[in-house]
């Protein structure tokens, strides 16, 4: 069975600063993808950024990366330049199982709490 | 603006009330997800739509009743609920990698 890990449940990171949010996973299918979603206090989950298991190169999106060292079966994200809009939850996820033409199961870890210091 | 509304934001309702959650995404997406988020516990998925067709039920009692008329509209019908159904109910829907996300509707049974 898949799972996802992310082992804090809490961070602090000043302004401006670069942080890394870490998330491991357990799979056993050679496909898969991760995803990390921003979720504010508003409760919206915001898609952040994708890697494929198959993808050479680390994913980016503007101040987002991920992390992708497969061997160790991690993908953490860093954020870099943080803002303070940047205080929120955030979810690392994994997709396995296809169910279909565009459709498929995402298991969810249980969040990091990341808040941004003046 | 992902592209999913979702309606009510917020409900408050009775264990022997009857109410419907809707979502609507305007991606043109054929897949669309009903998503439990309960306090300090993970994303759990509850049903999965492809082109109108239910693919999947994460086990989920009965008093939740999904309805999926098109690709563009997905019901939760709510009846009977206990106060541990209290939570944040999301709706998603995809076609590729990524999955878009509503705003959710913050439920709490009374």
């Amino acid at each position: 069975a898949q799972k996802i890990t992310q082992t804090q449940p809490g961070m602090f990171v000043q302004e401006k600063e670069a942080v890394t949010l870490d998330c491991t996973y357990d799979t056993s299918d050679p496909s898969y993808g991760l995803f990390w979603y921003k979720q504010p206090s508003s409760g919206e989950m915001i898609f952040l950024i994708y890697q494929g298991s198959y993808d050479q190169q680390n994913a980016t999106e503007g101040r987002y990366s991920l992390n992708f060292q497969k061997a160790r079966k991690s993908a953490n994200l860093v954020i870099s330049a943080s803002q303070l809009g940047d205080s929120a939850m955030y979810f690392c996820a994994m997709r396995v199982v296809y169910s279909g033409a565009g459709s498929y199961q995402l298991t969810f870890g249980k969040g990091t709490k990341l808040s941004v210091i003046p | 603006e992902t592209g999913v509304t979702q309606t009510p934001r917020h409900l408050v309702m009775g264990m022997t009330n009857k109410k419907s959650l809707k979502c609507e995404q305007h991606l043109g997406h054929n897949a669309m997800y009903w998503y439990k988020q309960s306090a300090k516990k993970p994303l759990e998925l509850m049903f999965v739509y492809n082109f109108k067709e239910q693919t999947e039920n994460n086990s989920v009692p009965s008093r939740f009743s999904p309805e999926c008329p098109n690709s563009s509209h997905l019901f939760l019908h709510l009846h009977t609920l206990q106060p541990e159904d209290s939570a944040l109910y999301l709706c998603a829907s995809s076609q590729g990698d990524e999955q878009y996300f509503g705003p959710g509707t913050r439920l709490t049974v009374t």
